[in-house]
């Protein structure tokens, strides 16, 4: 069992440019989570989906942020026009269901250029 | 607004040796705390979790505390070794909330050395 799985490690971008975030679940898993961790901050919640749903989506900026659950495929954040203050840690964290144990990836670090 | 606090926010302490992590909270209503630890550059790992009725978890040589009238946790780490060295998260879970709507505290940076 490979864990969850989150794809770039590293991703620079530049400021007006894509940024998509990949994260695959723990293998049986069908809920993920996305967490968001500030330079010297504790981890913020984004937003939770399940297969093709957006369950909760309270901590996502409004604007430039979306995130997707595919039936097939990883999950996905995308954040357009990246600013230098999306510069961030984003943890991928999956889930057999509601309210079972959390296991996290190993995170993608956006640097905004 | 709910917060978790930790103290100190890094520590340096020589291999073998023991130490005390400590973290206060503000989440109100409770369900449960977590320590997790961090790799540089991993995801958190939990390390134990415990609900309201919990005084004491143990992991191993990771012994969590939990004190739920004052609002204060303490992770013991006994006879710290290299790979000890991480950074140490409590995270609280407010009652009726989702198991994943987590507030985490900024951790405590240890570091091991021999």
């Amino acid at each position: 069992n490979a864990g969850v799985m989150q794809n770039p490690r590293h991703l620079v971008r530049r400021r007006g440019q894509e940024a998509r975030l990949r994260c695959s679940p723990m293998k049986g898993h069908s809920h993920v989570y996305w967490y968001r961790q500030l330079p010297e901050e504790g981890l913020k919640f984004m937003v939770y989906l399940q297969k093709e749903n957006i369950i909760d989506e309270s901590g996502m900026p409004k604007e430039r942020f979306s995130a997707e659950f595919p039936k097939e495929g990883p999950s996905i954040l995308r954040i357009q026009q990246v600013v230098r203050g999306d510069s961030a840690a984003y943890f991928c964290a999956s889930s057999l269901a509601t309210n079972e144990k959390l296991f996290f990836g190993s995170g993608t670090q956006l640097s905004v250029l | 607004k709910n917060q978790v606090e930790q103290s100190p926010q890094s520590l340096i302490i020589l291999e073998g040796k023991n130490c005390t992590l400590q973290c206060n909270y503000t989440v109100s209503p409770f369900s449960n705390l977590r320590w997790y630890k961090q790799d540089t550059g991993r995801g958190p790992v939990s390390l134990t979790i415990m609900t309201f009725s919990e005084n004491t978890k143990s992991n191993g040589r990771y012994t969590a505390t939990l004190d739920a009238d004052t609002k204060q946790s303490s992770l013991h780490i006994t006879a710290s070794q290299l790979s000890d060295s991480a950074s140490y998260i409590c995270v609280v879970s407010a009652r009726g909330a989702g198991s994943y709507q987590l507030t985490f505290g900024k951790g405590t940076k240890l570091s091991v050395i021999p």
